[in-house]
């Protein structure tokens, strides 16, 4: 079975800073992997995707991600943290040859101080 | 290019009723998938449906059912409604050819249960 685990449910910086969100996963088959933010009181907005091409992903709002299978892990990075990336941050798998669902970590909430 | 919108926004039931959540797709999708999410956790994956028929489920009772209709809009159902069903209620959509691996959610339906 698959699953996200995301370590550290609250993350701090302080505006400038970089950013580094983590996330490891579990799959038995080459997963397809996700970060999706979401803003308070809002939907999912996704960041960006890693689908078995390049291994580092570009997304959007400066953010991207490695994906290391050797570490089964997938953290999210922002060089340069700004106010506005106050947010929820999700990391999911997907195993499309059982249909495609999502599997969710739990989340991490990421503050940005001034 | 319209996104995947849902309603109500917002919706408020008491214990036992029944309640009916709406999902207009992205515009060219004809996959969609329903999620749940409790305050403070990722989002649980319901069901997807494909071509007006429930193509994979999750741990859900079948107090949650679905439909999507020849527009490919879809309806989350959910009979005698508990404490617990209070959540935010997510649609996402993909489409079935090109770029299948990606969902799209919408705002989110939230739903308490009194």
């Amino acid at each position: 079975a698959q699953s996200v685990t995301q370590l550290g449910s609250h993350v701090s910086v302080s505006e400038g800073a970089l950013v580094l969100l983590r996330c490891n996963y579990s799959s038995s088959v080459p997963p397809y992997l996700f970060w999706y933010v979401q803003y308070p009181n809002q939907g999912l907005q996704l960041l960006l995707k890693y689908t078995s091409a390049a291994t580092l992903v570009k997304g959007i709002n400066g953010f991207e991600a490695e994906f290391k299978k050797s570490e089964t892990s997938f953290h999210l990075t922002k060089p340069s943290a700004h106010m506005s990336d106050a947010a929820e941050y999700f990391c999911a798998v997907s195993d499309w040859n059982q249909g495609g669902k999502l599997i969710f970590g739990q989340g991490t909430e990421l503050s940005v101080k001034p | 290019d319209a996104g995947v919108t849902q309603s109500p926004t917002h919706l408020i039931k008491t214990r036992g009723q029944q309640v009916t959540l709406r999902c207009s797709p992205k515009s060219g999708h004809d996959t969609v998938s329903w999620y749940q999410q409790a305050l403070g956790q990722g989002p649980q994956f319901i069901f997807q449906y494909y071509e007006e028929e429930e193509r994979q489920r999750g741990n859900f009772p079948d107090r949650f059912s679905g439909h999507q209709f020849p527009n490919y809009s879809s309806e989350l159902n959910v009979n005698a409604l508990l404490l617990g069903d209070s959540a935010l209620y997510l649609c996402a959509s993909s489409s079935s050819w090109g770029d299948q691996e990606t969902q799209y959610f919408g705002p989110g339906t939230r739903l308490l249960v009194l």
